[in-house]
């Protein structure tokens, strides 16, 4: 079955560090694969998605991700970390054949130490 | 301007009730999605539609029920046949699968069991 795994439950940084958010998925075939991001009390946001080419990535809000195949990886990263980037991010993976949906990890709550 | 609407944003329910959150889209969307969001455990698909008049369980279904008779709107009802109703839930939207698939998502209803 599919799967999504964020493994850090919570992360803290400082404001002005280098972020990277871990998820691994499991699926049998090339995946599409997703980072959201989740204000308290709002709906998610897309940050950026990636569906085939080039395996890094570009999205909004100065946010990048890394396709790794052979680690089953597609980690989130951004160079510098602003206050306003405390939110609840979420990694998901699909749709799948024969199966228009989302799955999606648990996701990784950022605090930002000013 | 296009997006999705979700009503009411917060719902107090009394055990034994029924009660339906409203979801609308405007984006010509084909798909529609419920999920439901609980603390440390992510996003988890209730039901989904992919078409008018044809909808499919997910993987938490049970105590929940939809319809799809208007491509605009996908109203989900919880009954009183579900044990924890209280959590956060999100109704999103999608074209159909494919490079360009990319869900978008309301601003969430707050289901509280009083």
């Amino acid at each position: 079955a599919q799967s999504v795994t964020q493994p850090d439950i919570h992360i803290t940084v400082s404001e002005g560090a280098s972020l990277e958010l871990r998820c691994n998925y499991s699926y049998g075939a090339t995946p599409y694969l997703f980072w959201y991001v989740q204000s308290p009390g709002q709906g998610l946001q897309l940050l950026l998605k990636y569906f085939s080419g080039d395996t890094l990535v570009q999205g909004i809000k100065g946010f990048e991700a890394e396709f790794k195949r052979s680690q089953s990886s597609f980690n989130l990263r951004k160079p510098s970390v602003h206050g306003s980037d405390a939110a609840e991010y979420f990694c998901a993976v699909g749709p799948f054949q024969g199966a228009q949906k989302l799955v999606f990890g648990q996701g990784t709550r950022l605090t930002i130490n000013p | 301007d296009g997006g999705i609407t979700q009503s009411p944003k917060y719902l107090f329910r009394k055990e034994g009730q029924n009660v339906t959150l409203s979801c609308e889209q405007n984006l010509n969307h084909d798909a529609m999605y419920w999920y439901r969001q609980d603390p440390g455990q992510g996003l988890r698909l209730i039901y989904y539609s992919q078409i008018v008049n044809d909808f499919q369980k997910g993987d938490i279904a049970e105590g929940y029920s939809v319809s799809r008779e208007k491509k605009e709107s996908f109203p989900l009802t919880v009954t009183s046949a579900q044990k924890n109703p209280t959590a956060f839930y999100l109704c999103a939207s999608s074209l159909q699968g494919g490079p360009g698939f990319e869900a978008f998502f309301g601003q969430g209803t707050r289901l509280t069991v009083v």
